[in-house]
């Protein structure tokens, strides 16, 4: 069975450039998570959907990021115009209806230069 | 609010050791606790998982019990392979309908030939 899938894996752009990275869900989940990794501050939660409506945007670090889900087999996470300070692994997770444990996708890095 | 707290690494053994991970949280009511794993260049995968007090939660050799008491989750491995060098997070679900999850900051667990 195909895993939660994100694209790109690695994207290189340079400050000021819009980005969008995308996230393909695990069939049949209903809930997604964008989550940012980054060696100073690990792990962040930046928004989490459940049933395609977004139900807490408080992780999202600034109005230059924004995320939308408009189906339940596709979200994205667009950032603009990025900055340096957006370099990091930006991950999608998934989780069942009415379960607690989630299911990451590999990454995508990003660097902003 | 909710937090983990894991021992400070990075750690090294040698093959065939004992080892121990601590974990302990701080949340109100009876969270879900997980370890997930992260292997170099990848995403988090589930490692192991608990949802009620003495819960033990077990995969691949590795094993940690759910300790209301205490409030810890520590993991535990008798004998590291040198494929076991990764990073481990533990977290926590909170009880109810949220299912976000709490990362703690990783340890970085690296085991020698």
């Amino acid at each position: 069975d195909a895993g939660v899938i994100q694209s790109p894996r690695h994207e290189v752009t340079e400050m000021g450039q819009e980005v969008t990275l995308r996230c393909k869900p695990i069939s049949g989940h209903n809930s997604l998570f964008w989550y940012r990794q980054t060696m100073m501050r690990g792990l962040e939660l930046l928004i989490y959907f459940n049933n395609n409506v977004p139900i807490d945007d408080s992780g999202m670090p600034e109005d230059r990021f924004s995320a939308k889900m408009p189906n339940a087999s596709f979200s994205t996470l667009k950032i603009q115009p990025s900055e340096p300070r957006d370099s990091a692994v930006y991950f999608c997770a998934s989780s069942f209806p009415g379960a607690n444990e989630q299911y990451f996708g590999p990454g995508t890095r990003l660097t902003v230069t | 609010g909710d937090s983990v707290t894991q021992m400070e690494g990075p750690v090294t053994l040698s093959e065939e050791a004992f080892l121990t991970i601590n974990c302990t949280y701080t949340a109100t009511g009876y969270p879900s606790l997980f370890w997930y794993v992260q292997y170099p260049g990848e995403g988090l995968q589930l490692l192991l998982k608990a949802t009620k007090a003495d819960d033990k939660g077990s995969n691949k050799g590795f094993e940690a019990t759910y300790r209301k008491e205490t409030t810890s989750f520590h993991l535990e491995k008798g004998s590291v392979q040198v494929s076991d060098s990764a990073v481990y997070f533990c977290a926590l679900s909170p009880s109810g309908s949220a299912r976000q999850l709490t990362f703690g900051s990783g340890t970085q667990l690296t085991v020698l030939p």
